[in-house]
């Protein structure tokens, strides 16, 4: 069974600097590995996965993640934060493409003016 | 309407209360899922259907009740609930079940019970 465990529940960043949104998992296969981002009032929305292939993974709005498997690390980052990136930030996974997701507790994430 | 449409986007109901979550998603898509969001907890599943077969049931007590009458809605019937089922439930698609399929999130009902 796979679990997942998302490092600190709230982020707080300046618009400008680097956002950095940390995700452990554990699984018995090699895992496909998700990321999806909830805005207030809405539901949530991909942002990238990793299923096989290259391990950094390029998402929309300029977020980008690395699968690390020496780690069981798949960490999302951001070089420049935006006002617009303040959300909650779900990192998941499951054990192969027919598998159901499971998801992590999630971080928040404000971003400072 | 486009994607996944949710009502009500709230609710309050007391314990002893029938009421039901209504889901349409405009996507042509074969699967579609229930989750309950509660606050600083992992998403969880509670109930998967492929072309409007349940095929997953996460041991959701039996006072939560699905219904899937065709591939473009679903529904998530509620009778006496506990003041712990107070949270938000997101219905999501996808073109079919597993995880090679991303999945097209509604923007929930926030469910309060009293």
């Amino acid at each position: 069974a796979q679990s997942v465990t998302q490092l600190g529940s709230h982020v707080s960043v300046s618009e400008g600097a680097l956002v950095l949104l940390r995700c452990n998992y554990s699984s018995s296969v090699p895992p496909y590995l998700f990321w999806y981002v909830q805005y207030p009032n809405q539901g949530l929305q991909l942002l990238l996965k990793y299923t096989t292939g290259a391990t950094l993974v390029k998402g929309i709005n300029g977020f980008e993640a690395e699968f690390k498997k020496s780690e069981t690390s798949f960490h999302l980052t951001k070089p420049s934060a935006h006002m617009s990136d303040a959300a909650e930030y779900f990192c998941a996974v499951s054990d192969s493409g027919w598998v159901e997701l499971s998801f992590g507790a999630g971080t928040t994430v404000t971003v400072r003016a | 309407e486009t994607g996944v449409t949710q009502t009500p986007r709230h609710l309050v109901m007391g314990m002893t209360n029938k009421k039901s979550l209504k889901c349409e998603q405009h996507l042509g898509h074969n699967a579609m899922y229930w989750y309950k969001q509660s606050a600083k907890k992992p998403l969880e599943l509670m109930f998967v259907y492929s072309l409007e077969e349940r095929v997953e049931n996460n041991s959701v007590p039996s006072r939560f009740s699905p219904e899937c009458p065709n591939s473009s809605h679903l529904f998530l019937h509620l009778h006496t609930l506990q003041p712990e089922d107070s949270a938000l439930y997101l219905c999501a698609s996808s073109q079919d079940r597993g995880s090679n399929y991303e999945q097209y999130f509604g923007p929930g009902t926030r469910l309060t019970v009293t």
